[in-house]
């Protein structure tokens, strides 16, 4: 398996324009999380998703920020308008219903810069 | 957010010498994982304590879960310079397939 894949590695854009971030999980994995990674707070998760559901979006910043997992090979991190205070990195990660043994598996994130 | 405390923040060894990072939960823990992440890289699974008590290692790596399941330990023996990142602590509450990761502990290793 080629693990979780995150595209695109790297992003800059422009305060208010839209951005969007993908991620295809392992195959077989039941759930699907998004972090967010900074200095000031470290690795935050952001939602999560079981079989393709929404679990626990508490973690989404607020409105401007929106995902989907519309199939179990593909989720989004959608956010409309960005602000120069969502520059982070992004990780997605997927595990096996049970996720003892191995853990979570993280794509290799998205450096997300809005200037 | 919500947030496991790991002590130390930092740390800077010499090779050879040995590290330990600490981390503290309010709560009792169904588990606790443990992560590693490299410079520039992601995090990186390296193991899950569920039981008190457990003390399990990957060669100069020794993981323990405390006796009443709040905290737990990561220490590296004799530390090399592929040992350098960043250290997490990962906990799961009871019920709950979610991870909450530590605020991390940043090793750097001189040669």
């Amino acid at each position: 398996d080629a693990g979780v894949i995150q595209s695109p590695r790297h992003e800059v854009t422009e305060m208010g324009q839209e951005v969007t971030l993908r991620c295809k999980p392992i195959s077989g994995h039941d759930y699907l999380f998004w972090y967010r990674q900074t200095m000031m707070r470290g690795l935050e998760l952001l939602i999560y998703f079981n079989n393709n559901v929404p679990i626990d979006d508490s973690g989404m910043p607020e409105d401007r920020f929106s995902a989907k997992m519309p199939n179990a090979s593909f989720s989004t991190l959608k956010i409309q308008p960005s602000e120069p205070r969502d520059s982070a990195v992004y990780f997605c990660a997927s595990s096996p219903l049970l996720s003892r043994d191995y853990g979570y598996t993280f794509g290799s994130g998205t450096r997300l810069t809005v200037v | 957010g919500q947030q496991v405390m790991q002590i130390p923040q930092y740390q800077h060894v010499q090779e050879g010498e040995d590290f330990t990072t600490y981390c503290n939960s309010s709560t009792t823990l169904s588990n606790i994982q443990w992560y590693k992440q490299r410079p520039g890289g992601h995090p990186v699974f390296l193991i899950q304590l569920v039981k008190s008590g457990e003390v399990k290692k990957q060669k100069r790596l020794t993981f323990q879960f405390g006796e009443a399941k709040k905290n737990s330990s990561l220490h590296i023996t004799a530390t090399q310079t592929t040992d350098v990142g960043t250290y997490f602590c990962a906990e799961e509450n009871t019920g709950f397939q979610k991870l909450v990761f530590g605020t991390g502990t940043r090793l750097l290793v001189s040669p």
